[in-house]
């Protein structure tokens, strides 16, 4: 069965500072999506940022960018030029390609960010 | 404005009593899905649809029932109301799974 894991349960970063999210899954899969997903606390999830897995590009958002590790299963978020509005709850998810019946976002624990002035 | 609409936001209930939480969504999706979120376990998917008129269980669906008579909307039933389904519950809607999904806000139920 398919895991995700996010090693840090709470981040902190200086305003206009640089931060690594990280995100690992487990799959015997060689196609499937990865997403970070945003939860503020008005508490409505947002997508971030997504990942095919078949594509070797990273994929990159404005000021959020990953680094998309498929041999090391590694799947992590970097927010660059951090805000006060990026703090938040992230949340890493995985799904597979060819869901088929089995069509449920596999999601990881979250990791809290707090952004300091 | 397009998106996934929830309601109620909050809700109290006693035990045993039912109700539903209604989401509807003006995209044109053909993918729904119900979660709720608990501290500590993530997102647990209760029940999804891939189109009006099917419905399929999630990993959760014990004490809730779920139809789709239209392509918008997605009402989640509880049947009778348990303080172990305090939590808040968010649907989610998608053209295409692969894409991600778009949230609603969420409702925040407590059972007493």
């Amino acid at each position: 069965a398919q895991t995700v894991t996010q090693s840090q349960p709470e981040m902190s970063v200086q305003e206009a500072e640089t931060v690594t999210l990280s995100c690992t899954y487990d799959t015997s899969e060689s196609d499937y999506y990865l997403f970070w997903y945003k939860q503020p606390p008005s508490r409505q999830m947002i997508l971030v940022i997504r990942q095919e897995a078949y594509k070797q590009q990273n994929a990159t958002e404005n000021r959020f960018s990953v680094n998309f590790q498929k041999a090391a299963k590694s799947f992590s978020l970097k927010i660059s030029d951090s805000q006060l509005g990026d703090a938040a709850m992230y949340f890493c998810a995985y799904r597979r390609y060819n869901a088929g019946n089995n069509r449920k976002l596999i999601w990881g624990l979250g990791t809290s960010l707090a952004v300091n002035p | 404005n397009a998106g996934v609409t929830q309601t109620p936001k909050f809700q109290v209930l006693k035990t045993g009593q039912s109700m539903t939480l209604q989401c509807a969504q003006d995209m044109n999706h053909e993918y729904m899905s119900w979660y709720r979120q608990d501290p500590g376990m993530g997102l647990r998917l209760i029940h999804y649809s891939v189109g009006a008129g099917i419905t399929d269980q999630g990993e959760v669906p014990n004490g809730y029932n779920v139809s789709r008579s239209t392509t918008e909307d997605f009402p989640l039933r509880l049947l009778s109301a348990a303080p172990s389904q305090t939590s808040v519950y968010f649907c989610a809607s998608t053209s295409n799974p692969g894409n991600g999904y778009t949230f609603g806000s969420g409702t925040r139920l407590t059972v007493v």
